[in-house]
């Protein structure tokens, strides 16, 4: 089952600009992490935020966390043709080894 | 470098045909996990192990079998059980030590029938 919904689907913005994709889920959950998805390739693991934190950093990264409406959203400043790619956020539950993926946000950074 | 190796890159089954993807790690993590992504996706669990000699069913299991005979190696057979078997597989690994440890993944294998 994928609990995680991200929005918006696909994302075009020009390079420089900011790019905020958002992950809905549905559970409790223990933390949420974000990974990024080059065509063709695995996944790499991008930041993690507990459910305990509501904001986080990463470089040119922002990820916040909202427990209440079961939210997240991943802000990508200043943004370079590099960062193409497929975002997805994952979940992972309390005494739960696994991770449940969203659907994904296919972003697009026109030169 | 340590990481996560699966081969082949590309594989393609003939009908009624069993075939085994390969997924090995040098990160001496001691879960590994497999996960099936069709076009515009994201992923399903498929199965995971936890240590050596155990695993357990993911979300879509059924036509796929996995064996964890070494810590370093978790190779899935996708079996002629599985009728619409085209998909990108990922195998990916994590460090149990910690709750918060991320998951790294390999580059997947790319499955189309012939």
């Amino acid at each position: 089952s994928q609990q995680g919904e991200e929005d918006p689907q696909a994302l075009s913005i020009q390079e420089g600009e900011n790019a905020t994709m958002n992950c809905s889920y549905k559970t409790s959950i223990n933390n949420l992490q974000w990974y990024r998805q080059n065509s063709g390739r695995g996944l790499v693991h991008l930041i993690l935020i507990r459910s305990n934190e509501r904001e986080k950093h990463s470089g040119r990264l922002r990820v916040t966390l909202d427990t209440s409406k079961k939210s997240s959203s991943l802000l990508i400043t200043a943004s370079r043709a590099a960062d193409t790619a497929s975002y997805f956020c994952a979940t992972s539950n309390f005494g739960n080894e696994k991770l449940t993926f969203g659907t994904g946000t296919r972003l697009t950074i026109i030169p | 470098d340590g990481g996560i190796t699966q081969s082949p890159k590309y594989l393609f089954r003939k009908e009624g045909q069993n075939v085994t993807l390969s997924c090995e790690q040098n990160l001496n993590h001691d879960a590994m996990y497999w996960y099936r992504q069709d076009p515009g996706q994201g992923l399903r669990l498929i199965y995971y192990s936890q240590i050596v000699n155990d695993f357990q069913k993911g979300d879509i299991a059924e036509g796929y079998s996995v064996s964890r005979e070494k810590k370093e190696s978790f190779p899935l057979t996708v079996t002629s059980a599985q009728k619409n078997p085209t998909a990108f597989y990922l195998c990916a690994s994590r460090n149990r030590e910690r709750i918060d440890q991320p998951q790294h993944f390999g580059d997947g294998t790319r499955l189309s029938i012939l």
